[in-house]
């Protein structure tokens, strides 16, 4: 099945800065799906991007999947404490999910 | 409200002894599946089930077991044979079969060894 990697594990911002995580595959994705996970929480769904070069916005979050669909991006616009947790994108591996390790955000007010 | 239920939050496991962990959604969805986290780590792919009677082998199926005889209901065993199993579960289900549907998630059980 598909695998993806994705960078970086963890990130430390001050409130207001920018974060981006980064998902990359060898191959050909399908789609995307993007989920958040709060401390002692479980995931929870944000997205799913399935068109080559699609950018979609959810107020200060900004998905990304590339023209190839080798690879996707979440970005955060000026982050807040709000936004703290796990990001992970997931994709097709057979008729199952395959989940990234996760990009782990903490917000330092 | 619909949803899907993980029973209990917190599970204590002797050496040797099976224990069984409820996932139960009431969402009318098709697929459901178990996954493991570890600290630090992604989610793992125990079993999955796209329909009642019928599941499948995730990436680390060894020393767990499921049943799917209700689509509501998707109970995971581990078993003695999963010798560290230690970790987060986490119970998800889908609308549909198709494995491109969101996940919905359940919160969880944490599962330790005495």
């Amino acid at each position: 099945g598909q695998q993806v990697m994705q960078i970086p594990q963890y990130q430390h911002v001050q409130e207001g800065e920018d974060f981006t995580t980064y998902c990359n595959s060898s191959t050909t994705l399908s789609n995307i799906q993007w989920y958040k996970q709060r401390p002692g929480g479980h995931p929870v769904f944000l997205i799913q991007l399935v068109k080559s070069g699609e950018v979609k916005k959810q107020k200060r979050l900004t998905f990304q999947f590339g023209e190839a669909k080798k690879n996707s991006s979440l970005h955060i616009t000026a982050t807040q404490t709000t936004d703290v947790g796990t990001y992970f994108c997931a994709v097709l591996s057979g008729y199952a999910l395959n989940f990234g390790k996760g990009t782990s955000l903490l917000v330092t007010p | 409200d619909g949803g899907i239920t993980q029973s209990p939050k917190y599970l204590f496991r002797k050496e040797g002894q099976n224990v069984t962990l409820s996932c139960e959604q009431n969402l009318n969805h098709d697929a459901m599946y178990w996954y493991r986290q570890d600290p630090g780590q992604g989610l793992r792919l125990i079993y999955y089930s796209q329909i009642v009677n019928d599941f499948q082998k995730g990436d680390i199926a060894e020393g767990y077991s499921v049943s799917r005889e209700k689509k509501e209901s998707f109970p995971l065993t581990v078993t003695s044979a999963q010798k560290n199993p230690t970790a987060f579960y986490l119970c998800a289900s889908s609308i549909g079969r198709a494995a491109n549907q969101p996940q919905h998630f359940g919160d969880g059980t944490r599962l330790s060894i005495l």
